[in-house]
């Protein structure tokens, strides 16, 4: 079974405004990651947060981690059609070797 | 070349015959992975491949299903009597040392088994 879930499965907004995309996870990680997935240049790392940090940015990305709720967003501010894709979180299940994939989010980006 | 590459980039095969997938890594990365991705779905782990250690082979669905790594650099992921349920897109990554580190994905190859 997937051990990260996104919501929603998808989401279209107008172009400039914020995307909001969550993930869940059923175990302890060491670490969760996300990734944007496009026809045009394939399955990209986007950040990484550790299990020890709550908050992290890069760029027009913010990405929060609740250990508690075994849970993480993953923030757009100022969305751009060019952020049309699919998001995946994925983890390493606290084993510290394979990741594990959710289904991921598509979003779509209207202008 | 810079990033990770995949070949084919399509492979269109009958059921029953055998295909294999290459995979060239970024050099210098010691851990090289398998993934599968049907359409609309998240990516499920084939193999794990870490320097000179034996694979984790966990992932793989079947027996049908095998993925050797050379030098440890190429790898070819080999799929016997295929059957019309392997169509997918198969993606290879390379990262430094083990899954916590970023992973660098090549373009996958697209699998049909008609």
């Amino acid at each position: 079974s997937q051990q990260g879930e996104e919501d929603p499965q998808a989401l279209s907004i107008q172009e400039g405004e914020n995307a909001t995309m969550n993930c869940s996870y059923k175990t302890s990680i060491n670490n969760l990651q996300w990734y944007r997935q496009n026809s045009g240049r394939g399955l990209v790392h986007l950040i990484l947060i550790r299990s020890n940090e709550r908050e992290k940015h890069s760029g027009r990305l913010r990405v929060t981690l609740d250990t508690s709720k075994k849970s993480s967003s993953l923030l757009i501010t100022a969305s751009r059609a060019a952020d049309t894709a699919s998001y995946f979180c994925a983890t390493d299940g606290g084993s510290n070797y394979q990741l594990i994939w959710g289904a991921g989010t598509k979003l779509i980006i209207k202008p | 070349g810079a990033g990770v590459s995949q070949s084919p980039s399509n492979k269109v095969t009958e059921k029953g015959k055998d295909v294999e997938l290459r995979c060239d890594p970024i050099s210098g990365h010691t851990a090289l992975y398998w993934y599968r991705q049907s359409l609309g779905q998240g990516l499920e782990f084939l193999i794990y491949f870490q320097g000179n250690s034996a694979p984790d082979k966990s992932g793989l669905p079947s027996d049908r299903f095998s993925a050797e790594r050379t030098g440890g650099s190429v790898s070819t992921l080999t799929i016997q009597r295929t059957q019309q349920e392997d169509s997918a897109v198969y993606l290879c990554a390379s990262s430094l040392e083990g899954p916590t580190n970023e992973q660098f994905f090549g373009p996958g190859t697209r699998l049909t088994v008609l």
